[in-house]
């Protein structure tokens, strides 16, 4: 069945940064376009980055615009976001799901806490 | 930026009756290059992540039982649950898909409780 797990959430100190992992399988990851949607603890839901299947097409919601980026290996079926800069509103559940208009399969979630 | 705006953001409905959430786009989600809405509904649990249930306004995920249904098009959509089970206790989020450039907004959710 489809899994995706996501690794590498923690806390860290404002300012810093933190790389998150997806892990894929039970599904044909190369041709997915892939996204990072956001969660604040009891709050709604934020999308955050797509990358197309192919990894040439990236987009990301204006708030994280120059500090995170999204990449993919499809030889290793890994979704990342490298998150620099990081700021206290960044604190969230991190969620990677795939999909292109829609958001087909998500994981379990990664949660990062952006804190002194 | 288009704004998901959904009503009411809470309500209680008894066990085998209707629940009916709306859910308004600030702009149309209808593409008139492939005569589809891009607008999606979800149903999160708590401690859970999202779960599609509807895409395209009105197509039922594979696996989403029969009493889940979408309707609307262009601005104004709707999810019905005909039958309210007592699993169905969730947030339920819409979701629209902008193509160009590709943006992806959320509704701000409705809690759904048994009455």
């Amino acid at each position: 069945q489809v899994q995706l797990v996501e690794s590498g959430g923690g806390v860290v100190q404002p300012g810093r940064s933190l790389r998150l992992s997806c892990a894929a399988s039970g599904f044909t990851f190369k041709v997915y376009g892939m996204h990072w949607v956001r969660q604040v603890p009891g709050k709604g839901l934020e999308w955050v980055a797509f990358i197309s299947y192919d990894g040439n097409n990236k987009y990301y919601v204006d708030s994280v615009k120059g500090r995170f980026s999204i990449s993919r290996d499809n030889s290793k079926n890994t979704l990342y976001l490298q998150m620099n800069n990081l700021r206290s509103e960044d604190t969230a559940v991190y969620y990677c799901a795939g999909g292109v208009s829609h958001f087909d399969y998500w994981g379990q979630g990664t949660l990062v806490t952006v804190s002194s | 930026d288009i704004v998901m705006t959904q009503s009411p953001d809470s309500l209680a409905v008894s066990l085998g009756e209707r629940a009916t959430i709306n859910c308004k786009s600030s702009q149309s989600v209808l593409y008139s290059s492939n005569n589809k809405n891009y607008l999606a509904w979800y149903q999160q649990k708590p401690g859970q992540p999202p779960k599609l249930l509807i895409y395209w306004a009105s197509t039922r995920e594979s696996g989403v039982p029969d009493r889940f249904s979408g309707s609307g098009s262009g601005t104004d959509f709707t999810l019905t649950i005909s039958s309210l089970q007592a699993e169905d206790v969730a947030v339920y989020y819409c979701q629209q898909y902008y193509t160009t450039p590709p943006m992806y907004t959320f509704g701000q959710g409705t809690k759904l409780d048994i009455k």
